[in-house]
């Protein structure tokens, strides 16, 4: 069974751009949840979606929305980027909304300059 | 919300040793408790969880143990070897509403040393 999937796997954007970042999840995972990793911050949990529904949301302005498919595949959105926002974007799905076992892609490195 | 300490921030060790790393929680409700290992330029890997009705779970060299009482839980690693190397986060969660992800600590990073 494949993992899940991220693309792009590396983004250079520019402050005030904004960007989109996609997740497939495991086949069969109907649940998507978004992580931010910054060395100073560590791992800080984003949002969840379920059946194109979002769930849960951590601390995050709202610059950072996201969105999910009929076919759970999740897409990221981050508006008028900062140079803060400079991160490893990590997804991971899980097979039920609040079910416990998470499953990690690659992640997508965002650079912002 | 949940807070997730975890220490310490780096811990080597010889190949062969036991490594010990400890991590405490804030909110009680927590239930869950998994452990991740993320090599360099990879992406997390689960490696062990375990549920807050459960105090010890161990899978081959490596072991968590929970003490609900104290909020605080532990992985062990045994007789460790070079591929142990990593990144390792604790996590924990809290069941129902609000920010339901996992709360991550800030990672250990563990050196074993040949």
């Amino acid at each position: 069974k494949a993992g899940v999937t991220q693309t792009p796997r590396y983004l250079i954007k520019t402050r005030g751009q904004q960007v989109t970042l996609s997740c497939s999840p495991i086949s069969g995972h109907r649940s998507v949840s978004w992580y931010q990793q910054t060395p100073g911050q560590g791992l800080q949990f984003l949002f969840e979606y379920f059946s194109e529904t979002q769930r849960n949301k951590g601390n995050f302005p709202g610059r950072f929305s996201g969105r999910q498919f009929s076919n759970s595949r999740s897409e990221m959105n981050v508006s008028t980027l900062e140079l803060g926002d400079s991160a490893l974007y990590l997804c991971a799905s899980n097979k039920v909304a609040g079910s416990y076992e998470q499953y990690f892609g690659p992640g997508t490195r965002l650079t912002v300059t | 919300g949940e807070n997730v300490e975890q220490h310490p921030s780096t811990l080597s060790v010889q190949e062969g040793d036991s490594a010990v790393i400890k991590c405490t929680y804030s909110d009680s409700a927590s239930n869950y408790f998994p452990w991740y290992k993320q090599e360099l330029g990879k992406r997390p890997q689960l490696i062990i969880d375990i549920r807050s009705n459960v105090g010890e779970k161990k899978d081959q060299r490596i072991a968590v143990t929970l003490n609900k009482t104290a909020k605080h839980f532990s992985l062990h690693i045994t007789e460790t070897q070079p591929e142990d190397s990593a990144v390792y986060f604790c996590a924990a969660k809290v069941p129902g509403g609000g920010a339901d992800g996992l709360t991550f600590g800030k990672g250990t990073h563990l050196i074993i040393q040949p």
